[in-house]
């Protein structure tokens, strides 16, 4: 079974500053799919960012990029220029499947403050 | 992208009794998913529903307790049955589009 771990259940930052978000997973399957979601206090579930394993490029969008290590099978996610919108849950998840039948396994999440 | 309704967005109900969520999609899609998400808690998949086919529920997740139905490939129903203060929870559907997965609104359920 997949398994995702995220050690820091709270952070806050600066606006303006960068904040790296930490996750760990464990599987045994070399193929798979990493993502990190967005949960705002609305608790509408967004995408922030989405990494295939088989790509070594790490994934950017705009002021989010990910720390994708497959051998310490790490997958940090970096916020750069942080704002005060950022405020939210944030989960790292997995899964195995790219044909849309896999379910996906979350992390607890970490709960991040951008202070003004 | 896709997007996902679901009714009602909140519920305060009574114990032993049971509610149904509605989940409305805007594609025709193979899979939904039905996640929990416990107060202050991470999401735990319940069952995954494919049109045509009894769905398939997660280890600690059974039928009689959370009966769904899947009649078409744009809808899908997750009843609380019997419900207890330990079900109070946000219930939210999902579905994968395009190798992306897309949540809905979610349900605030209370239970008293």
């Amino acid at each position: 079974a997949q398994t995702v771990t995220q050690s820091q259940p709270e952070m806050s930052v600066q606006e303006a500053e960068t904040v790296t978000l930490s996750c760990t997973y464990d599987t045994s399957e070399s193929n798979y799919y990493l993502f990190w979601y967005k949960q705002p206090p609305s608790r509408q579930m967004i995408l922030v960012i989405r990494q295939e394993a088989y790509k070594q490029q790490n994934a950017t969008e705009n002021r989010f990029s990910v720390n994708f290590q497959k051998a310490a099978k790490s997958f940090s996610l970096k916020i750069s220029d942080s704002q005060l919108g950022d405020t939210a849950m944030y989960f790292c998840a997995f899964t195995l499947s790219n044909f849309g039948n896999e379910k996906l396994t979350f992390g607890t999440g970490t709960r991040l403050t951008i202070i003004p | 992208s896709a997007v996902i309704s679901q009714k009602p967005s909140r519920d305060i109900c009574q114990r032993g009794t049971s509610l149904t969520i509605q989940c409305q999609v805007d594609s025709q899609v193979t899979m939904m998913f039905w996640y929990r998400q416990q107060p202050g808690q991470s999401l735990t998949l319940i069952a995954t529903a494919n049109q045509g086919s009894e769905a398939t529920y997660e280890s600690g997740f059974v039928i009689d307790k959370f009966p769904i139905s899947r009649p078409n490939l744009t809808f899908s129903t997750l009843t609380v049955s019997n419900m207890s203060p330990e079900d109070s929870s946000i219930y939210l559907c999902s579905v994968d589009l395009a190798n992306e997965q897309f949540f809905g609104p979610g349900t605030r359920l209370t239970v008293l």
